[in-house]
């Protein structure tokens, strides 16, 4: 099974802010991976797919690269309605694996 | 519009079985492949389950593999987890899911919380 490990686990930032977040699979992954955003008592949601390409709907702040086994999920300008957890996730092989998650506060 | 509703959330007792039912509408459903994800309070989200658009093909978590069985029928739209021999640490929000392998999980249920004690 391919594991996805993502950091950090929890974050601070300021409102203005540019974060990264990053997943590392355990093997190439070629850029099957999604970012999912969540806030809590919700289902998540699609923010980015394929390593890089934005959901219909999602603004631009929101951006993601990598492949192989190196990714990472930016998020400029942080605003507060921002705060939320962020999942990556692999789909290139069953079973599809989450990462660990990363909470994002202000 | 897309939607996905699940039902058939509940207390239940260890050991014992609940049916989870996920009913899509917004789309052709004998298209797309569905997966079941679950979280457990206060943790992270855990995929549980995946079947495809077929129904011929499915394959599950190590964490149920032999408990929980996923089935789905084109011609009545619907979506279903079967969950015996349930633990307390099968205890969490299920939520139903379209597409994941190859691809993104586009779209979400609002999930059913699952708990066993």
């Amino acid at each position: 099974d391919i594991q996805m490990t993502q950091s950090p686990s929890s974050l601070s930032a300021s409102v203005g802010d540019t974060i990264t977040i990053t997943c590392q699979a355990s093997q190439d992954i070629g850029q099957c991976i999604n970012w999912y955003q969540q806030k809590p008592g919700t289902a998540p949601e699609i923010l980015i797919y394929d390593s890089s390409f934005l959901a219909a709907g999602v603004p631009s702040k929101f951006s993601g690269s990598g492949s192989g086994t190196e990714f990472t999920f930016t998020i400029s300008s942080l605003q507060p309605e921002d705060v939320a957890t962020y999942f990556c996730q692999q789909c290139a092989s069953l079973p599809l694996i989450f990462g660990g998650g990363t909470k994002v506060e202000i | 519009e897309v939607h996905l509703v699940e039902s058939g959330g509940g207390a239940v007792l260890p050991g014992g079985s609940l049916r989870l039912s996920c009913v899509p509408s917004g789309f052709t459903f004998r298209s797309y492949e569905m997966n079941w994800v679950r979280q457990a309070p206060g943790k992270g989200l855990e995929w549980v389950a995946y079947i495809s658009n077929t129904g011929y093909t499915t394959y599950y978590a190590d964490s149920v593999k032999g408990r929980f069985t996923i089935t789905r029928d084109n011609a009545k739209n619907s979506l279903t987890l079967h969950m015996t021999n349930l633990r307390g640490d099968d205890t969490a929000v299920y939520f139903c899911g379209r597409g994941g392998y190859g691809g993104p999980t586009e779209h979400w249920g609002r999930g059913a919380l699952v708990t066993v004690s």
